[in-house]
């Protein structure tokens, strides 16, 4: 099993729908939670991290399910600039600075 | 200010060249990270320095050799590298300590082609 699971899409949605991203970890012990977004040629970033109780930030909702080693991210009303690659970071269990990387979901939001 | 910058944006190198790549936060961050990205792919722990020591080599080869000469700087100095070593290198940095998520801020990146 991978330590970061994403599922890669490509998800398509139209402007002003709510989609939402899965990601599973591995490691019970990991302690830290992120949401990072990449543009084409761009580098990551940080988008939201995910903390136990749950947060949102404007249209962007992080919730963690630490049972179900489960992370998600919701986004309401998609916007056009959106469109990304939505990666899931979460810190190796043996070090706090070491970040695990998802694979990354790519979205497309269509006029 | 949540800003780290690389310098140079693009560079083009031939195998036997020597070159580096700098990076410089003003956050006050005491971790600073190397990273690799290929294409399509996510990016790749190279090294970690933690109050200016290397605390983290995920195996890399010594062709890429890293430095930190003070808390705000990171270089990593190139020299016989590979076309396969062609990439996006990240620098990042994060705070040591704190609330325990140690978020990471990443760079623009220096897009490195070696021919």
């Amino acid at each position: 099993r991978k330590e970061v699971e994403q599922d890669p899409g490509p998800f398509n949605v139209p402007e002003g729908a709510t989609v939402a991203f899965n990601c599973t970890y591995s490691n019970s012990a990991s302690q830290s939670f992120f949401w990072y977004r990449q543009d084409c040629r761009k580098e990551p970033k940080l988008l939201m991290s995910v903390y136990s109780s749950g947060n949102e930030d404007g249209r962007f909702t992080a919730q963690l399910n630490r049972a179900s080693q489960y992370i998600s991210l919701l986004i309401r009303d998609s916007k056009l600039s959106d469109s990304a690659t939505y990666l899931c970071v979460v810190n190796s269990a043996g070090n706090n600075r070491k970040l695990i990387w998802g694979l990354g979901t790519s979205l497309a939001v269509n006029p | 200010d949540t800003e780290v910058t690389q310098t140079p944006k693009h560079l083009v190198m031939g195998m036997t060249n020597k070159k580096s790549l700098k990076c410089e936060q003003h956050m006050g961050h005491r971790a600073m990270y190397w990273y690799k990205q290929k294409a399509k792919k996510p990016p790749e722990l190279m090294f970690v320095y933690s109050y200016e020591k290397l605390s983290i080599n995920e195996s890399v080869p010594s062709r890429f050799s890293p430095e930190c000469p003070n808390s705000s700087l990171l270089n990593l100095h190139l020299h016989a590298l590979q076309p396969e070593d062609s990439a996006l290198y990240l620098c990042a940095s994060s705070q040591v300590w704190g609330n325990g998520h140690y978020e990471q801020y990443v760079g623009p990146g220096t897009r490195l082609t070696v021919t």
